[in-house]
């Protein structure tokens, strides 16, 4: 299985962007690459998702460089109900969610 | 409407008890799953079913037993319930395409405490 890799957690101010990335040293030619966010009790739900190079939805924005080996989560302008966990994932481990990444945004 | 649903939300019970989680999904999807978050967030893989068919088993204790008597539900069984079973329990679905990922709708979670 693909393994992805991610800090564990992070803190921000109100208003500022937020960037998370996270590794993909194993990552196959047909995998896609999905992020995930999870909201205090309350179970994950999909965010973005993306193959190469910029994808960008009305959450956020996720880079992918040309060797895929990582992804970037960016998220505008942060507010204090993007506190959360954020899980990244590549296609063939999208079942090993692991720890996540804890994101706390500040007033 | 809600797409994917579990009960009960919380389940509190004593060791060596037996009690069982449903869920349920109302998204026509062929593939459901169990995932374990236990208190540092780490969120892992139990079992997968896709048209009723176990295709995943992550090396989770036989006291573990899921039952899916059709693709729109996926029930867990747990026997013999012990204290390192205390979490909270994901049921999730996905509908397998080709070439995008499998976006998974998870449920709202069952927290489980044994005492």
């Amino acid at each position: 299985l693909a393994k992805t890799t991610q800090p564990i957690s992070m803190d921000s101010y109100e208003g500022q962007e937020v960037n998370i990335t996270c590794s993909h040293n194993n990552i196959a030619t047909n995998d896609y690459i999905t992020w995930y966010q999870q909201f205090p009790s309350q179970g994950p739900r999909f965010i973005i998702q993306g193959y190469k190079t910029k994808v960008t939805n009305e959450v956020a924005s996720l880079f992918i460089p040309a060797d895929r080996k990582s992804s970037t989560l960016s998220l505008p302008r942060v507010s204090l109900s993007d506190t959360a966990v954020y899980y990244c994932l590549g296609s063939e481990d999208r079942l090993a969610f692991g720890k996540g990444n804890q994101v706390v945004v500040i007033p | 409407d809600t797409a994917v649903s579990q009960t009960p939300k919380y389940l509190v019970t004593q060791m060596g008890n037996d009690k069982s989680i449903k869920c349920e999904q109302n998204l026509g999807h062929d593939t459901m799953y169990w995932y374990k978050q236990d208190s540092k967030k780490f969120l892992k893989i139990m079992f997968s079913y896709n048209n009723k068919e176990l295709i995943i088993n992550e090396t989770v204790p036989n006291r573990f037993s899921p039952k899916s008597p059709d693709k729109a539900h996926l029930n867990l069984h747990i026997n013999s319930l012990e204290l390192g079973d205390s979490a909270v329990y994901f049921c999730a679905s996905s509908q397998p395409g080709t070439g995008v990922s499998y976006e998974q709708y998870f449920g709202p979670g069952t927290r489980l405490t044994v005492t």
